[in-house]
């Protein structure tokens, strides 16, 4: 089964700082690899998609490495904004089913 | 475009009832899914639908069951509810399953006392 860990649980950065968001799973063999945004008692929201074949996606402010052969992707937002408040998962699905495993989260606060 | 949709948005049952939740997506999607989020534990699968007509089995299906009534709505159904699941539910859907961008919906917070 994939494990899939995001540290820290929360962080808590000033408005204009650039943060970088952690996310590492066991098992190399990953098909592709997703991060997300949930705001407080909603859904999820899509902010990138990146294929095994890909090193990074941009949207943005926003950028996702990817680095299978470490078993990690970072997360870098810019300037950060207290709008950016909430919490951000990733998601990794490995090549032998349709699924994906979650990491926890992590909860982050950007004050004004 | 509404995305995707669940019904109820809050619901509270008794031990041993049973509810079916609805899940509605207008995006054309494919591949639909079922999740639970806990405290502590992340999103786990419940089951999923790669495509109409199909439906498997994810990483917690124990006492659930699911109906792909047709390509847009994807239901769960609880026959005999416990306190373990406890939970908030989300459906989501992809167009071409896990190799593309799953659309989740707002959720479902169930309690069942």
């Amino acid at each position: 089964k994939q494990e899939v860990t995001q540290i820290p649980a929360a962080l808590s950065v000033p408005e204009g700082e650039n943060l970088v968001l952690n996310c590492s799973f066991t098992d190399s063999a990953i098909y592709n690899l997703q991060w997300f945004r949930q705001d407080p008692g909603k859904g999820l929201t899509s902010l990138l998609l990146i294929q095994s074949s890909q090193r990074e996606q941009t949207s943005g402010r926003l950028n996702a490495s990817l680095d299978k052969s470490s078993g990690r992707s970072t997360l870098y937002i810019a300037a950060s904004q207290p709008g950016d408040s909430a919490t951000y998962l990733c998601a990794a699905n490995i090549n032998t089913g349709n699924q994906f495993y979650f990491g926890t989260g992590t909860s982050l606060t950007v004050i004004p | 475009n509404a995305g995707v949709t669940q019904t109820p948005k809050f619901q509270v049952l008794k031990t041993g009832q049973s509810m079916t939740l609805q899940c509605a997506q207008d995006m054309n999607h494919n591949s639909m899914y079922w999740y639970r989020q806990d405290p502590g534990m992340g999103l786990r699968l419940i089951y999923y639908s790669a495509s109409e007509g199909t439906t498997d089995k994810g990483e917690v299906p124990n006492g659930y069951n699911v109906s792909r009534l047709n390509k847009r709505e994807f239901s769960l159904r609880l026959e005999s509810a416990a306190p373990s699941q406890t939970s908030v539910y989300f459906c989501a859907s992809s167009w071409a399953g896990s190799t593309d961008t799953q659309y989740f919906g707002p959720g479902t917070r169930l309690t069942v006392l």
